[in-house]
């Protein structure tokens, strides 16, 4: 079945550096690519998501690539603050009404002061 | 413009029991999916509804079914409860854009505790 990977479990980077998340995907079909970020006891929340039919999004600090070749897609925070610790999770789905969205198990980031 | 909503936002059953969770999606949606999510994991996909019908599922027990209601409202059943049951259950809403689905947007969840 479908299955999305993520890496790595837990991430811990000094006030300021760039923090990145990888993930992989297996269905081949997947064209679509949320991230969610999940504060404890929250709810997730989106923060920047990508077609297949692009390379690479922005938005301020944040950044997705994919390379569909590869099947991998990757979360880039820079210039990271206090409030970008949480968990962060990556999904992929076919983007079609009648598809499931395939999360994978999160990635703890923690920021350093 | 409310978001989505669900309720009641913690349960505590015995094992055995049944137990029923509500969601009323973000307003202009149309499309409800509900998700599992055990302490640590990510959410897991248990079924999507949408035209009142379940459109897909993932890899979850008969135990657990859901209802969609003509205002897109909908229900998560879970029957013959497990320890194992005792998760977070988020419900998510969205609707279409051209033949895409337009991202999704959770609930608050629900905390079911299994005793």
């Amino acid at each position: 079945g479908e299955n999305v990977e993520q890496h790595p479990s837990t991430l811990s980077v000094q006030e300021g550096d760039s923090a990145v998340i990888k993930c992989t995907y297996s269905d081949s079909a997947s064209n679509y690519f949320p991230w969610y970020k999940q504060e404890l006891g929250k709810r997730p929340q989106l923060i920047i998501d990508i077609r297949s039919n692009v390379g690479e999004k922005k938005d301020q600090r944040i950044a997705v690539t994919l390379n569909k070749t590869a099947k991998h897609f990757s979360l880039h925070i820079t210039e990271t603050q206090p409030e970008d610790s949480a968990v962060y999770f990556c999904a992929a789905s076919r983007g079609n009404r009648d598809d499931k969205i395939i999360f994978g198990k999160g990635t703890r980031l923690h920021i350093l002061p | 413009d409310a978001g989505v909503t669900q309720s009641p936002t913690h349960l505590i059953k015995t094992r055995g029991q049944q137990v029923t969770l509500r969601c009323s999606p973000k307003s202009g949606h149309d499309t409800v999916s509900w998700y599992q999510q055990a302490l640590g994991q990510g959410p897991q996909f248990i079924f999507q509804y949408y035209e009142e019908e379940e459109r897909q599922r993932g890899n979850f027990p008969d135990r657990f079914s859901g209802h969609q209601f003509p205002n897109y409202s909908s229900e998560l059943n879970v029957n013959a409860l497990l320890l194992g049951d005792s998760a977070l259950y988020l419900c998510a809403s969205s609707t279409l854009q051209g033949a895409h689905l337009k991202e999704q947007y959770f609930g608050p969840g629900t905390r079911l505790t299994v005793t």
